[in-house]
């Protein structure tokens, strides 16, 4: 069965600095990766995904994260926070049946002024 | 599109109370989740749809949950009776399979007095 780990409840950064939210995944076959946000009150917006291609996947509002098959990570990052992106992010894995989405417990982003 | 749509958005009710969740999902979606979220135990998968019938319901809780999806634009999650531990947001989400994104509604926050 498939499992995601996120190992940071919260992450701090200061705005303007990288920031790096860290995802690991554990799937039979091919991964079918993804990433929401959840701003508070309301429902989880898709960010990006990763179903095959480039390691490199490039999202919504300057997001992106990176594919590593070899350490089984999908870390999300971004060059330069912004207050605005403080949330909830979720890492999700599917493999390539048809079962449904495995999400992550969540990682609190917050940014700092 | 309008997107994913549940109502209500907010419910309070005494415990004991039969409580109605509404989802109208994304016209075209052959997958719908409902998901419960709660700060203890995250986002938790209680039953998937395909084509209007029930998938794996293996996430309902207790039999107080049902469930249904009379027609391919509707679907409820019903709680009878209801208890103050049932107290979350609800979540619908659809999606298109082959397209695997989840497109989330905005929930139905539920408190049970």
């Amino acid at each position: 069965a498939q499992s995601v780990a996120q190992p940071e409840d919260q992450v701090n950064v200061a705005e303007g600095n990288p920031l790096t939210v860290k995802c690991t995944y554990s799937v039979s076959g091919n991964p079918y990766l993804f990433w929401y946000v959840q701003y508070p009150n309301r429902g989880l917006q898709f960010l990006l995904k990763y179903i095959t291609g480039d390691n490199l996947v490039k999202g919504s509002y300057g997001f992106e994260a990176e594919f590593n098959k070899s350490q089984t990570s999908f870390h999300l990052k971004k060059p330069s926070a912004l207050v605005s992106d403080s949330a909830l992010y979720f890492c999700a894995v599917r493999d390539e049946g048809n079962t449904p989405l495995v999400f992550g417990k969540g990682t609190r982003l917050s940014v700092i002024a | 599109d309008a997107g994913v749509i549940q109502s209500p958005r907010h419910e309070v009710t005494e415990m004991g109370q039969e409580v109605t969740l509404r989802c109208k999902p994304i016209s075209g979606h052959d997958y719908l989740f409902w998901y419960r979220q709660t700060m203890m135990r995250g986002l938790e998968l209680l039953i998937y749809f395909n084509n209007n019938v029930p998938i794996d319901d293996s996430g309902m809780p207790e039999d107080r949950f049902s469930a249904k999806m009379p027609n391919a634009s509707f679907s409820t999650l019903k709680i009878q009776p209801s208890e103050p531990r049932d107290s979350a947001v609800y979540f619908c989400a659809s999606s298109v399979l082959g397209r695997e994104t989840q497109y989330f509604g905005p929930g139905t926050r539920l408190l049970v007095l």
